[in-house]
């Protein structure tokens, strides 16, 4: 258990809709990450969040946004949802920004119909 | 931009076989070296890390050695258990890009009794 945690496990849903992921960083974290992982792009860092601020952006499509709240936890927005959508989406915490250890949730399985 | 190349898989041992899984990179910076484990169902967990050339990290019997000269960072154990069987990705991370990792396409293992 790496103490990251990550709601919920799985989710359901259909094109054109909207859908929210939590996650929360082990306890003292404050950088949070999100990543996608999908079968025909690998691993794919989204973006990054440290102590409530935005720090980093990766490929991640104008139809997704993300925020970390006072208590650090995190959750990724998705919208307009297509079925290229579906993937399995990690977040990932450490304690700072440089060289730290990245420990990651379990991961949400979205799939889009 | 910075890069992870990983030999492609399967790799089918027997138990007991020694275990290589080439990985190579390239980067702008100075990175830090990981290696993570994808077990059936599961998120990604941390196997081993270096952070600057010549480091050798090592955990459960798996080893690998920060290469600056070849910049590779190869995937060793000398005998594989059933057990060992998963996806294997090396990844980096550059301090010129904040922390994110950056993931190879991962190694599927499959061990055999």
């Amino acid at each position: 258990d790496s103490g990251v945690t990550q709601t919920p496990k799985h989710l359901i849903t259909a094109t054109g809709q909207r859908v929210t992921l939590r996650c929360s960083p082990r306890s003292g974290d404050l950088s949070v990450y999100w990543y996608q992982q999908s079968l025909d792009q690998g691993l794919q860092f989204l973006i990054q969040y440290y102590n409530g601020e935005e720090r980093a952006k990766g490929n991640i499509l104008e139809r997704f946004s993300a925020q970390q709240f006072p208590d650090l936890h995190s959750e990724l927005n998705l919208s307009s949802l297509e079925l290229g959508d579906s993937a399995l989406y990690f977040c990932a915490s450490s304690v700072g920004t440089s060289f730290e250890t990245q420990y990651f949730g379990p991961g949400t399985r979205l799939l889009v119909l | 931009g910075d890069s992870v190349t990983q030999m492609e898989g399967p790799v089918t041992l027997s138990e007991e076989a020694f275990l290589t899984i080439n990985c190579t990179y390239t980067a702008t910076g100075y990175p830090s070296l990981f290696w993570y484990v994808q077990y059936p169902g599961e998120g990604l967990q941390l196997l081993l890390k270096a952070t600057k050339a010549d480091d050798k990290g090592s955990n459960k019997g798996f080893e690998a050695t920060y290469r600056k000269e070849t910049t590779s960072f190869h995937l060793e154990k000398g005998s594989v258990q059933v057990s060992d069987s998963a996806v294997y990705f090396c990844a980096l991370s550059d301090p010129e890009y904040g922390n994110k990792l950056v993931f190879g396409a991962g190694t599927i293992l499959r061990v055999k009794s």
